[in-house]
């Protein structure tokens, strides 16, 4: 079945450091491939997606690329603020299912 | 808009109690999810709607049960409570079911905890 592995966290960075988040998946198919993120208290909100091999989504400063040849979505960022600290999920969908990974815990200190 | 609701935000239950989880959304979206989040796992999906008046079994349907009431609410329902069913709930919604990059969009949870 359709499976997504993330690496596992927390992740503890400082202000302006770079972030990459690496995220490979196993699917049949031809799958779409999202990020999101849930900040404390909160619902999952969608950050990026990407419906198509190398497509780039990017929304607030995060990017990540479909990379079918390496069945990778990795998410980046540049230059990390404070309010970026959140649990980030990488998730495929394959018709109706959405398949989450176990999510990583992002904490960036001023 | 306020997207997808969820009530209550917390409970607490002791076990073989029974209780519906409420879910509403107002964007006129044809597919709603109850997903549970536990530590280190992600979300898991635990029944769906793809339209109003069908439901169907996710990952982990077992112990629950769910009405999809028109087309902006779905309820879950645990009959008899169990420890195991300690978990946080999310209420998604879909403008459909299937579709390349089709987003759903998420209530902010009800956080459950069965003594």
């Amino acid at each position: 079945g359709d499976s997504v592995t993330q690496m596992e966290g927390p992740v503890t960075l400082s202000e302006e450091a770079f972030l990459t988040i690496n995220c490979t998946y196993t699917a049949t198919g031809y799958p779409s491939l999202f990020w999101y993120v849930q900040y404390p208290g909160e619902g999952l909100q969608l950050l990026l997606k990407a419906t198509k091999a190398d497509d780039k989504g990017s929304n607030k400063g995060f990017e990540a690329t479909y990379r079918k040849e390496t069945t990778s979505f990795h998410l980046e960022k540049g230059s990390v603020q404070v309010s970026d600290s959140a649990v980030y999920f990488c998730a495929l969908r394959n018709d109706y299912k959405l398949s989450f990974g176990a999510g990583t815990t992002v904490t960036v200190r001023a | 808009n306020a997207g997808v609701t969820q009530t209550p935000k917390f409970q607490v239950l002791k076990t073989g109690q029974s209780m519906t989880l409420q879910c509403a959304q107002d964007m006129n979206h044809n597919s709603m999810y109850w997903y549970r989040q536990d530590p280190g796992m992600g979300l898991r999906l635990i029944y769906y709607s793809a339209s109003e008046g069908t439901t169907d079994k996710g990952e982990v349907p077992n112990g629950y049960n769910v009405s999809r009431l028109n087309k902006r609410e779905f309820s879950l329902r645990l009959e008899s409570a169990a420890p195991s069913q300690t978990s946080v709930y999310f209420c998604a919604s879909s403008g459909r079911t299937s579709g390349r990059g089709n987003e759903q969009f998420f209530g902010p949870g009800t956080r459950l905890t069965v003594l």
